[in-house]
């Protein structure tokens, strides 16, 4: 089955920009990857799925601000114009011989 | 939008059976998706349990097949989770959560229920 593989964290400043990744493992470089961001206390929060093509289809009321991309085995998540808000984990997600499978998560710091 | 509500019992002994259920609404629980059943204990991440499509199929994480069993309610527009033999490894947040089969990522979660594994 597939692996992800996140960074534990990931920290920038109120306003800057931010790229999270999520990499598949090498045998499974074509597989789509969905992000989740959880807040503290939180349930998780579908905010995109990402395609092998970089393209991505968001969920209800996901603000601009989020966008992804893709580069090989690796699924990026980037937020621009941070807020405080956006302090959260994030959680990459697959699907691969009949089980699905999460990241680590990475979470993120706004300074 | 769909929305679910996750509920049942926030304190089960050892040995003893977990018992949750999902309440689905602003949507049917029939149709092309599949119903999920995804764990987080303490300070950990999320731990996939199980799913079932509204016909009562279902595909288990095989490290837990054993003592996991999951079933639908299309009356009642719910699903339920059952895990046996707990032990306070299994104390975690129980989310429930919708999986689009097409494109095999979650779109909604429910908030999720704090179950506690003590005597």
């Amino acid at each position: 089955q597939p692996v992800l593989t996140q960074s534990p964290s990931a920290s920038a400043s109120p306003g800057a920009s931010v790229k999270l990744t999520c990499s598949l493992s090498s045998a499974h470089s074509s597989y789509s990857v969905a992000w989740h961001q959880q807040r503290p206390d939180e349930g998780p929060r579908y905010l995109m799925n990402i395609f092998s093509d970089g393209s991505h289809t968001k969920g209800d009321g996901i603000p601009d601000r989020f966008s992804g991309s893709a580069s090989g085995a690796e699924r990026y998540l980037t937020i621009s114009s941070l807020q405080s808000e956006d302090e959260a984990d994030y959680y990459c997600q697959t699907w691969g011989s009949g089980i699905v499978v999460f990241g680590g998560g990475t979470k993120l710091t706004v300074l | 939008q769909v929305q679910l509500q996750e509920s049942g019992p926030g304190l089960v002994k050892p040995s003893g059976t977990l018992s949750l259920t999902c309440a689905v609404s602003g949507g049917s629980i029939s149709g092309r998706n599949w119903w999920s059943w995804v764990r987080q204990s303490p300070g950990k991440g999320l731990e996939w349990l199980g799913e079932i499509s509204h016909s009562g199929s279902t595909i288990y994480n095989p490290s837990l097949q054993s003592r996991v069993t999951i079933s639908v309610d299309r009356s009642k527009n719910q699903f339920s989770l059952k895990l046996t033999s707990v032990t306070a490894a299994d104390t975690a947040v129980y989310f429930c959560a919708r999986f689009v089969t097409a494109t095999s990522h979650f779109d909604y979660w429910g908030q999720g229920s704090l179950v506690t594994v003590s005597s």
